[in-house]
């Protein structure tokens, strides 16, 4: 089974523009949450989306936004960017049940220059 | 106060030692406890999870939990230079919250010398 997916991998971005990251879950696999790792920070939760529902939120400022979409995938936006938004962006999903485990995938590095 | 806490490390060990790397966790609604494993520039992949109060043994690696205390440990037997990484300990909300929110600690970065 193939694991989880990002698109695309690396990003170079400048301050004020606006990016968006792709994940596509495990086949049959419905929650996705999104997190964002710095060195400084570790992993902070940005979102959970469940049935294209965001179905809980981390505290992040609204630049940052996501959907999910009827076949699961989801997407992440972060609208004006700033240096600070340089991070590794997780995704990971899991089955719908809360007792399931999250599987990350890869990541997308961006970096905001 | 952090929600969930890790020594940063490093923790060196030797090659073939057992390895002990400890969590404790503020949360007393928190229900289950993973470990993963994250090697530098790749992401998190998950060692275990555990629910339980007791130990869960899998293979090398040994999970204990003790929700009296909030602490969760993971020993890893016959550390292998292979287990040099960071180790992430996170904690879920209880399961009937309907949400997947994973409050991850600050990883420790374990040292195998060979």
């Amino acid at each position: 089974k193939a694991g989880v997916t990002q698109t695309p991998r690396y990003l170079i971005k400048t301050r004020g523009q606006q990016v968006t990251l792709s994940c596509s879950p495990i086949s049959g696999h419905r929650s996705v949450s999104w997190y964002q790792q710095t060195p400084g920070q570790g992993l902070q939760f940005l979102f959970e989306y469940f049935s294209e529902t965001q179905r809980n939120k981390g505290n992040f400022p609204g630049r940052f936004s996501g959907r999910q979409f009827s076949n699961s995938r989801s997407e992440m936006n972060v609208s004006t960017l700033e240096l600070g938004d340089s991070a590794l962006y997780l995704c990971a999903s899991s089955l719908p049940s809360s007792t399931d485990t999250q599987y990350f995938g890869p990541g997308t590095r961006l970096t905001v220059l | 106060q952090k929600e969930v806490e890790q020594n940063s490390g490093p923790l060196s060990v030797p090659e073939g030692a057992i390895a002990s790397l400890n969590c404790t966790y503020s949360d007393r609604g928190s229900q289950s406890f993973f470990w993963y494993r994250q090697y530098s520039g790749k992401s998190p992949e998950l060692i275990m999870f555990i629910y339980s109060n007791g130990d869960k043994e899998d293979g090398r690696f040994t999970a204990q939990l003790n929700k009296a205390s909030q602490y969760v440990s993971l020993l890893i037997r016959d550390s292998q230079p292979s287990d040099s990484a960071t180790y992430l300990c996170a904690a879920r909300g209880a399961m009937n919250t309907g949400f997947q929110k994973l409050v991850f600690g600050t990883g420790t970065r374990l040292l195998v010398s060979p």
